[in-house]
C-alpha cells in the first residue's frame, strides 16, 4: 500500500533563511509522481512543485527545489528565502500507477512558521 | 483557475440523515477525487474515479458511496451521517495520472458539520 509521512508537525524559520520540509513514501509503483502543496490560514490547496520518479534532477520552481532521494525514498521540499507568506501547511502527496491506480494521497502535513 | 466547483460550501445537519456533496468540473478532465481534512491527519482519500461510471474506494471509504454518471459530474454521499464525519471535504480533479507532471486541482472545499 502507499503511504505518505511526514515527521515535522511544525517548523519555525527565521525570515530569508532557508528551510527543509521533510517527506518519505512507500510505493510498490516502479512509476510515480510526487508533489508539494501549500495550504495558507484561507484553506485553499495550491500547487508548489511536481517530481517524476524517472526523473534524473531534481526539480526546481523559483523558490522551491525538491530534494529527491529515490533509494530513500525521500522527496524533501526546500523552501530557500524564506517570506513571511510562506506560513502555511505544507503537503507532500504521491501518485502512483498500475497497482494504485492513479491514486493521489497525502501526508498528515507540516505546519511552517516564518519568523520576522 | 481551474473551473471545479464544490456545493454546498457549508452545510450542517443532524445525525442519521443522508447527505450528498456535488463536485462540479469545467475542465473535462478525466479523475476525480474526493479527500477529508481533519487536523493531524492531512487529507484523506475517500472515493476517487477514473472516469464515467469507474470509480475505486480510498483509505477512509466506510460511510460513503459516489456516483460520476457524467465526466463534469462527481457526487460524494454520507449514507447515514455520524459525528465522525464532521470534516472539511475537498473535491480535486487531475487530466492524467500515473507519472504524468499534471497537478490536481482543487475545489474550494465544503466544511461539513454533523450534531
Amino acid at each position: 500500500a502507499q503511504k505518505i509521512t511526514q515527521t515535522q508537525p511544525g517548523m519555525f524559520v527565521q525570515e530569508k533563511e532557508a528551510v527543509t520540509l521533510d517527506c518519505t513514501y512507500d510505493t510498490s509503483d516502479q512509476s510515480y509522481g510526487l508533489f508539494w502543496y501549500k495550504q495558507p490560514s484561507s484553506g485553499e490547496m495550491i500547487f508548489l512543485i511536481y517530481q517524476g520518479s524517472y526523473d534524473e534532477q531534481n526539480a526546481t520552481e523559483g523558490r522551491y527545489s525538491l530534494n529527491f532521494q529515490k533509494a530513500r525514498k525521500s522527496a524533501n521540499l526546500v523552501i530557500s528565502a524564506s517570506q513571511l507568506g510562506d506560513s502555511a501547511m505544507y503537503f507532500c502527496a504521491m501518485r502512483g500507477s498500475k497497482t494504485s491506480y492513479d491514486k493521489v494521497i497525502f501526508g498528515p502535513g507540516t505546519s511552517l512558521s516564518v519568523i520576522p | 483557475d481551474a473551473g471545479i466547483t464544490q456545493s454546498p460550501r457549508h452545510k450542517v445537519t443532524e445525525t442519521g440523515t443522508p447527505v450528498t456533496l456535488r463536485c462540479h468540473q469545467t475542465e473535462n478532465h478525466r479523475y476525480m477525487y474526493w479527500y477529508r481534512q481533519d487536523p493531524g491527519h492531512g487529507l484523506r482519500l475517500i472515493h476517487y474515479s477514473y472516469g464515467v461510471k469507474d470509480t475505486d474506494k480510498g483509505e477512509v471509504s466506510d460511510g460513503y458511496s459516489v456516483s460520476r454518471s457524467k465526466t463534469e459530474d462527481f457526487l460524494l454521499t454520507l449514507e447515514s451521517a455520524t459525528s465522525s464525519q464532521t470534516s472539511v471535504y475537498f473535491c480535486a480533479i487531475s487530466e492524467s495520472g500515473g507519472q504524468s507532471d499534471t497537478e490536481a486541482f482543487f475545489g474550494q472545499g465544503t466544511r461539513l458539520t454533523v450534531v
